[in-house]
């Protein structure tokens, strides 16, 4: 497996405001995705992150709202735009790692209370 | 439609208990994979086994053990002699066909206590 960072862990944040969170990955990864996790319940794919090239979304997912970016093979941003009182929820993000296709790993989560 | 059932939504055991929970899948790929993760209080998902569908082998690691049934369509986990740290909420998931497909279909998962 690989070692992987969410910064910032956890925030909290004015409805209106938006809010970019990191992901660090120790080694090349082919594949990067970001998930949420409103309380209580699932995780739910938001999108994939391509590496120079524009996110994939999942339905009901829209890059206004959550644009991404992925300049390399090891990070990867999320940002939560215009935040509402709904958008609170634990954001992860998750890699495929090389051989292992189809098994992701996931980074300890961003846990964000709008307020 | 992909779909994951964990019926459980909660239980509660005794350590030293033997704990099963259930899992139910529906897919129409013949090719797919499921997959079991933790979810302790601290947040962090942390994978536990993937299993593919042309493997109908159990597995055993340790105290954990998996039953995986494409008859009923049911990937079972069974944590034998529970201790208080498997106290958690533990997802069972879904990713079907070949090569990277992404998205992970999560069921509600089950939150398991486990009291000393």
């Amino acid at each position: 497996s690989a070692v992987i960072s969410q910064k910032p862990s956890r925030d909290i944040c004015q409805r209106g405001t938006s809010l970019t969170i990191q992901c660090q990955v120790d080694s090349q990864v082919t594949m990067m995705f970001w998930y949420r996790q409103q309380p209580g319940q699932s995780l739910t794919l938001i999108a994939t992150a391509n590496q120079g090239s524009e996110a994939t979304y999942e339905s009901g997912f829209v890059i206004d709202k959550f644009p991404i970016s992925r300049p390399n093979l090891t990070f990867s941003t999320l940002t939560v735009s215009n935040m509402s009182p709904e958008d609170s929820s634990i954001y992860l993000c998750s890699v495929e790692i090389g051989l292992e296709i189809d098994t992701q790993y996931f980074g300890p989560g961003t846990r964000l209370t709008v307020l | 439609a992909q779909k994951v059932t964990q019926a459980q939504t909660e239980i509660s055991v005794v350590e030293k208990e033997d704990v099963t929970l259930d899992c139910v899948y529906e897919t129409r790929d013949t090719t797919y994979y499921l997959f079991w993760y933790k979810q302790p209080p601290s947040g962090e998902l942390v994978f536990l086994i993937r299993r593919n569908s042309f493997d109908e082998q159990n597995e055993i690691s340790g105290r954990y053990s998996w039953n995986f049934q494409k008859s009923t369509s049911s990937f079972n986990f069974t944590i034998t002699a529970s201790q208080v740290v498997d106290s958690a909420v533990y997802f069972c998931a879904l990713s079907e066909g070949g090569g990277s497909q992404g998205n992970l279909i999560f069921g509600k998962g089950t939150k398991l206590s486990v009291k000393p």
